[in-house]
């Protein structure tokens, strides 16, 4: 199975400062079909998750543009620009290339200082 | 406007098979681009995929958890169901059901989840 790390695991931003999450997989997300296979979610306390990005730079609908994501092949990024009050919660990067397996990263905490 | 809620017994004892029913509104589980996810959480862990069913009847599931699981739908009464057999304290965990999209926009996207329900395993 496809090994999904995140880094850090835990962060703390000032309001208006920006925010990197890095993402790397045991194995190329690139499929033969030309697209790379990995999305980044966020789960606020207390609520499910939701999609934030699809194929490695694709905003979901509503997501603000201050998230953009980053990479190719095994090592990605998730940048949020000028984090606000609202992005606080648990950031995971899913690849979904090796399916049927769908394989989650162990997840990056963001805090607001 | 598209819903997910997941249903099923909130305490299971060891060995005990769980069911669990995920009753969908807003789509139809006929719709060709579009399937449904489980996805569990430890508490305080990262997400898990565990088995996900699309419209045509294809059915996936973890490989570390396939002998224990089994996905069904009722197209006509909205509803997903999935059963773990022999359970375990370790699978104390929220238990999520997901829309999951199949067709050329955001293909493998979990563009909607339900609340979620915590289920217990002890005796």
């Amino acid at each position: 199975d496809i090994v999904m790390t995140q880094t850090p695991l835990s962060l703390s931003v000032t309001p208006g400062q920006p925010a990197s999450i890095s993402c790397k997989s045991s194995q190329s997300l690139l499929h033969s079909d030309g697209k790379t296979y990995l999305y980044w979610y966020l789960q606020k306390p207390g609520q499910p998750p939701q999609l934030l990005i699809y194929e490695v730079s694709n905003r979901f609908s509503g997501v603000p543009d201050r998230f953009s994501g980053s990479g190719s092949g095994t090592d990605f990024t998730l940048k949020i620009s000028r984090v606000e009050a609202e992005d606080v919660g648990v950031y995971y990067c899913m690849q979904s290339i090796q399916l049927p397996q769908y394989t989650f990263g162990q997840g990056t905490k963001l805090e607001i200082k | 406007q598209v819903t997910l809620k997941e249903s099923g017994p909130v305490l299971v004892k060891p060995t005990e098979t769980l069911t669990l029913t995920c009753t969908v509104s807003g789509f139809s589980l006929s719709n060709a681009r579009m399937g449904v996810s489980w996805i569990r959480q430890p508490p305080g862990k990262a997400l898990e995929w565990l088995a996900h069913i699309f419209s045509n009847d294809e059915k996936s599931y973890s490989t570390s958890l396939k002998s224990r699981l089994t996905i069904s739908k009722d197209t006509s009464k909205s509803q997903v169901v999935l059963t773990m057999t022999n359970m375990d304290p370790v699978d104390t965990a929220t238990y999520y059901c997901a829309r999951i999209l199949g067709g050329s926009y955001c293909p493998g996207c979990f563009d909607y989840w339900g609340q979620g329900t915590l289920v217990t395993v002890s005796s």
